[in-house]
């Protein structure tokens, strides 16, 4: 079963940058992957902010973006608001025999 | 909007079947373009896919689960709905509905708000 990581923590200033990145135990995240990034904040259902490497949904702020760096998935938030603090996880397609495969999450602190 | 509720028991007994229906409002289930997916989180813990399903009934389900886990469309009551047998306590977590809604391969982006399922006796 593939793995997918992620850091357990981050921590950025306001107004700072910080990507977040998600890799996999089979190798090089691709676009075949089709890297999706979701926020969730405590007490909350996840919302989904970044589908198929980089694209953003019609609610997700311009400052999160996505892309493929250094063979993982990743996600930067640019000028990070307060109001970013959450726990970010991403989702990778594994194939078709494993389906969807979530990382473990990335505690993200606005401080 | 769409939209999507989960309902059903909030405490299963172990070794017994845990059944969740999610109803949708704001489209039709039998959709083209939609798959409809459920998703766990225990306690404390991250998230974990548990299975998809087309509204022509194809389904797509983790292998970690795929012996215990059924999920099945009823296009009438626009519903859906998993069931999940010989529940343990490492089961117990918040279930969450939710959609592929412009093809499987674009996942999750409308949620339902999570019911807790605690499995206890």
């Amino acid at each position: 079963q593939t793995v997918v990581t992620q850091e357990p923590s981050l921590t950025v200033s306001p107004g700072g940058t910080v990507t977040l990145t998600c890799a996999s135990s089979t190798g090089a995240v691709t676009s075949a992957y089709y890297p999706n990034w979701f926020q969730q904040k405590p007490g909350q259902a996840p919302r989904a902010l970044i589908y198929s490497t980089n694209n953003k949904h019609s609610w997700t702020p311009a400052r999160f973006s996505g892309s493929l760096l250094g063979g993982k998935a990743a996600l930067t938030l640019s000028g990070v608001q307060p109001e970013d603090e959450a726990e970010y996880y991403c989702l990778l397609y594994c194939g078709g025999a494993q389906g969807w495969v979530f990382g473990g999450g990335t505690k993200l602190t606005v401080l | 909007q769409l939209q999507l509720q989960e309902s059903g028991p909030g405490l299963v007994k172990p070794s017994e079947t845990l059944s969740l229906t999610c109803t949708v409002s704001g489209g039709s289930i039998s959709s083209t373009s939609y798959y409809w997916g459920w998703v766990r989180q225990p306690p404390g813990k991250g998230l974990e896919w548990i299975g998809s399903i087309y509204y022509s009934g194809s389904t797509y389900y983790n292998p970690s689960l795929k012996s215990r886990v059924t999920i099945s469309v009823d296009t009438s009551k626009n519903q859906f709905s998993l069931k999940l047998n010989s529940v343990t306590a490492a089961d117990t977590a918040v279930y969450y509905c939710a959609t592929h809604s412009s093809g499987y391969y674009l996942p999750f982006d409308y949620w339902g708000q999570g019911t807790l399922v605690t499995v206890s006796s």
